[in-house]
């Protein structure tokens, strides 16, 4: 079956430093990504539609200037928290689909904290 | 009011019980749904693919639709300690690479020994 690659798997950082999220469809071109953000206890809150070639479309409330989203190949989607603060302490996660809507391949999430 | 709801849980039950999970929702365009699983600290694993109303078994999954009340279950028969996990129903109206999916909150699933 289709495989979605998320790296790293969890990460800490400093506030005021940037992270780099990465997304790779390992058997399948995906030429759309969704990234989603996962708060403890809570479902899962889209925060912005990666596009191949293109800008990403942001879901309402999201900053695309924190939360740059870069899709340069058909394989492989970034998401990058600039300037993190605690509260950008998330569970991050990525999917794609090689097939529609039955066809949706999550990553396996990166786990953000910020100190 | 939320487009998909769905009970938090916890739902705790016995192993080798029948656990009955369930989503509603609003938008009448919804028209294929699914259901994922999601242990903890990981991504969503999807379960069962349903396109519109009716039922659809595999193994010990059966997922219902009922578009007339906006309303679908998953079914577990004979349930493990290893089914312990958060459900989360998901549903779109497009079934292109790009549709975007609506999540329920998901339900805790835990089963004793």
């Amino acid at each position: 079956g289709a495989v979605v690659s998320q790296h790293p798997s969890w990460v800490i950082c400093k506030s005021g430093t940037s992270v780099k999220i990465e997304c790779r469809s390992l058997d399948f071109q995906a030429t759309t990504m969704f990234w989603y953000r996962q708060f403890p206890k809570q479902s899962l809150m889209l925060m912005a539609t990666s596009n191949e070639g293109s800008k990403a479309t942001y879901e309402q409330g999201v900053e695309k200037d924190k939360f740059l989203i870069n899709h340069a190949s058909l394989t492989l989607s970034t998401l990058t928290v600039t300037s993190a603060h605690p509260e950008d302490s998330s569970f991050y996660i990525c999917s794609a689909s090689s097939q529609g809507a039955n066809g949706y391949t999550f990553g396996s999430g990166t786990r953000l904290t910020v100190v | 009011q939320k487009e998909v709801e769905q009970d938090p849980g916890p739902l705790s039950v016995p192993e080798g019980a029948i656990v009955s999970l369930n989503c509603t929702y609003s938008n009448s365009a919804f028209q294929y749904f699914m259901w994922y699983r999601q242990y903890s600290r990981k991504g969503p694993e999807l379960l069962m693919y349903t396109y519109s109303s009716g039922n659809k078994e595999d193994g010990r999954f059966t997922a219902q639709v009922d578009k007339s009340s906006k309303y679908i279950s998953l079914f577990i028969r004979d349930s493990q300690p290893s089914d312990s996990a958060t459900y989360l129903c998901a549903m779109t109206g497009h079934t292109g690479t790009a549709s975007k999916l609506t999540f329920g909150t998901g339900t805790r699933l835990q089963v004793t020994l």
